[in-house]
C-alpha cells in the first residue's frame, strides 16, 4: 500500500535563511504525483507544488522547490528565503495512479510545523 | 474565484446523534473527496467520489456514510456519532483531468461529540 512519512513534527527556521522539510513515500506503481500543501493557523490548505514521478527535473514555485530523488522515494520541499509567513504546517500528499484498478486518490503525511523566527 | 464551502464551521453534538456535514463546490469537479485531520496523524481519507451517485471508501470509513446526489454536493454523515469522532473534517474537491491538478479545500468543520 501507498504511504507517505513525514519525520519532522516540528522545525524552527532563522528568517531569510534556507529550510528543508523530508518528505519519504511508498510506492510499488511507476506513475504517481507529489503534492506539498501549507496549512497556516487560519485553517486553510494551500497548494504549494506539484511533482510527477516521471518529471526529468524538479519542480519550482517562487521560493519553494521539490529536492525529488526517485530512487530515494524522497521529494523534500525546500523553502528559500524563509519570511515570517512561511509558518505554517506543511504537508506532503501522494496521488496514486488512476486506472486499472487505482483509484486516483490522495494521501497525505503527518505534517511538520515550521516556525520562522525573526 | 473557486470555491468549496463547508456548511458549519464548528458543531457541537452528543453522543449517539446523527450528524450531516455538508460540502458544496462551484467549480464543476467531478471528484470530492472527505478528510478528517487530527494532530500528528495528518489528513486521512473517510471517502471520495469520482462522480454524482459514486463513492468510494477511504482509509477510515468506519462510522461513516457519504451521499453524492448532485455533482456539486458530497456530505458526509455520521450515523451515530461518537467521541472519537471529535475532529477537524475537509473537504475537497478537484478535476478528474488532469492528473496533476491539485485539490481545492474547504475551511473545515470542526466536530466536538460530548
Amino acid at each position: 500500500a501507498q504511504k507517505i512519512t513525514q519525520t519532522q513534527p516540528g522545525m524552527f527556521v532563522q528568517e531569510k535563511e534556507a529550510v528543508t522539510l523530508d518528505c519519504t513515500y511508498d510506492t510499488s506503481d511507476p506513475s504517481y504525483g507529489l503534492f506539498w500543501y501549507k496549512q497556516p493557523s487560519s485553517g486553510e490548505m494551500i497548494f504549494l507544488i506539484y511533482q510527477g514521478s516521471y518529471d526529468q527535473q524538479n519542480a519550482t514555485e517562487g521560493r519553494y522547490s521539490l529536492n525529488f530523488q526517485k530512487a530515494r522515494k524522497s521529494a523534500n520541499l525546500v523553502i528559500s528565503a524563509s519570511q515570517l509567513g512561511d509558518s505554517a504546517m506543511y504537508f506532503c500528499a501522494m496521488r496514486e495512479p488512476h486506472g486499472s484498478g487505482n483509484t486516483g486518490k490522495l494521501i497525505f503525511g503527518q505534517g511538520t510545523t515550521l516556525q520562522v523566527k525573526p | 474565484d473557486v470555491k468549496v464551502t463547508q456548511s458549519s464551521r464548528y458543531l457541537v453534538k452528543r453522543t449517539g446523534e446523527k450528524v450531516f456535514l455538508e460540502c458544496v463546490q462551484d467549480m464543476d469537479h467531478e471528484n470530492m473527496f472527505w478528510y478528517r485531520q487530527d494532530p500528528g496523524l495528518g489528513l486521512r481519507l473517510i471517502y471520495f467520489s469520482y462522480d454524482v451517485k459514486m463513492k468510494e471508501k477511504g482509509d477510515i470509513p468506519e462510522g461513516y456514510s457519504v451521499s453524492r446526489e448532485k455533482k456539486e454536493r458530497f456530505s458526509l454523515i455520521l450515523e451515530s456519532a461518537s467521541t472519537n469522532q471529535t475532529s477537524m473534517y475537509l473537504c475537497a474537491s478537484r478535476m478528474d483531468r488532469p492528473y496533476t491538478g491539485e485539490l481545492f479545500f474547504g475551511e473545515g468543520s470542526r466536530l466536538t461529540v460530548l
